[in-house]
């Protein structure tokens, strides 16, 4: 089945411990992108990669590291998380040729 | 920059009411138009896409009709039914600094009751 995964699905952390969330896609997109999605703000793009080793920020890169290593994965890592960064995170693909974006299942993410 | 304006809601309708989201949008060039579905606890699905003025998407029951002249993409439904409650999302998707970048509004939630 045609998916993008993301791990975990939830997740309480504390201030300061890092913490990656993963995102796996298996239909061999070329673009990935992660977002945050929150209240009366929507969805706002944090990073993205146009391919492997290629990433570039998006409108709310800070404390925020992307990798794109292997063309399916394309993780986020919080080094130092801080509570406005509390958030559902979202990733999602897309073919480079094509303009509509499949989207991951969410990951919740609490900051203490 | 390109934007996208939409009512947050809720909007709470009973059963086989009609169904109208308004979107509206700025954008330079000629930008494709979508609405993206969010189901509870899921992440979002393209619901329907216009890819140029005058055309219509149209997915499940639900229509869009891309309007160049007043830069709007509202959706509608003529009958919904409780299985629609989500959060809708309209977007628009343009080329931006050699990257297709798409931009998001802030969501509409739809509360079907029976």
């Amino acid at each position: 089945e045609a998916q993008v995964t993301q791990n975990p699905r939830y997740l309480i952390t504390v201030t300061g411990k890092k913490l990656t969330v993963t995102c796996s896609q298996n239909m061999n997109h070329e673009y990935m992108s992660w977002y945050r999605q929150d209240p009366g703000l929507g969805l706002r793009q944090i990073y993205y990669s146009m391919n492997v080793e290629v990433t570039d920020k998006g409108d709310v890169p800070e404390g925020y590291k992307v990798s794109r290593k292997e063309k399916r994965n394309f993780p986020l890592i919080l080094e130092s998380p801080s509570p406005n960064q509390t958030s559902l995170y979202f990733c999602a693909s897309r073919l480079a040729r094509q303009e509509t974006q499949y989207f991951g299942p969410g990951t919740r993410l609490l900051v203490l | 920059g390109d934007s996208v304006t939409q009512m947050e809601g809720p909007v709470t309708l009973s059963e086989e009411a009609f169904l109208t989201i308004n979107c509206t949008y700025t954008a330079t060039g000629y930008p494709s138009l979508f609405w993206y579905v969010q189901y509870p606890g899921e992440g979002l699905q393209l619901l329907l896409k216009a890819t140029k003025a005058d055309d219509k998407g149209s997915n499940k029951g639900f229509e869009a009709t891309y309007r160049k002249e007043t830069t709007s993409f509202h959706l509608e439904k003529g009958s919904v039914q409780v299985s629609d409650s989500a959060v809708y999302f309209c977007a628009l998707s343009a080329y931006s600094g050699g990257y297709q970048k798409v931009t998001f509004g802030i969501g509409t939630k739809l509360q079907v009751i029976p």
